[in-house]
């Protein structure tokens, strides 16, 4: 089982500030990452997919980056309805999830 | 607009069962594998099975054996069917849509809640 790490466990960034978000992998995924949001009592919604390719309807402002087994999840300029628990996902085996950041506005 | 809508989930004895279903919308069911997620409440993420288009199956080492995938493509349908149930398995359950043929998850339901508890 690949195991993904994401740290800090919890982030706390001032509006229109820029948030960097990491995960590591336990071992090489390539670039099978997604990363996730999660606002209370949603479901995850995907925003990023191979690595650096943004889903559909996402704005510019999420950027993702990373390789193998270092990936980084950026928001550009910190918006209040980006206050979620942000996951990544390897899906190069079965799939695996991290732990999860919590970002708060500060 | 991709919709799923699971349904089925409740509170069950230890050692008993429940079956969860999927009501699909919005695209062509047959042509996507499909997937559960679980997350206990407010934490991790497991995924606890998936189905691809031609009905494999697949399933982690913790549910392999108690836990059933399957889908109905004329009923634009998936299912889950939980046996052996223990406290560990209470969680939201999420269906989700396996995206271009692997394990990403591109779309969600808004999850079911099955608890386990006597």
């Amino acid at each position: 089982e690949i195991v993904m790490t994401q740290s800090p466990a919890t982030l706390s960034v001032s509006p229109g500030e820029r948030a960097t978000l990491s995960c590591r992998a336990s071992q090489s995924v390539n670039s099978d990452l997604g990363w996730y949001q999660q606002k209370p009592g949603q479901a995850p919604r995907l925003l990023i997919y191979a690595a650096s390719t943004r889903a559909t309807g996402i704005p510019a402002r999420f950027s993702g980056s990373g390789s193998e087994t270092e990936f980084t999840l950026t928001i550009s300029s910190l918006q209040s309805e980006d206050c979620a628990v942000y996951y990544c996902e390897q899906y190069k085996d079965w799939p695996t999830f991290g732990q999860g950041t919590k970002l708060e506005i500060k | 607009e991709v919709q799923l809508v699971e349904s089925g989930g409740g509170l069950v004895q230890p050692g008993g069962s429940l079956r969860l279903s999927c009501a699909a919308s919005g695209f062509t069911f047959s042509t996507y594998d499909m997937h559960w997620v679980r997350q206990i409440i407010g934490k991790d993420l497991e995924w606890v099975s998936g189905i691809d288009t031609g009905g494999g199956t697949h399933y982690p080492g913790s549910v392999k054996g108690r836990f059933t995938i399957s889908r109905d493509n004329s009923k634009n349908s998936l299912y889950l069917q939980m046996d052996s149930l223990r406290a560990g398995d209470t969680a939201v359950y999420y269906c989700t849509r396996g995206r271009d043929r692997t394990t990403l998850m591109d779309y969600w339901g808004q999850g079911t809640l099955v608890t386990v508890s006597s």
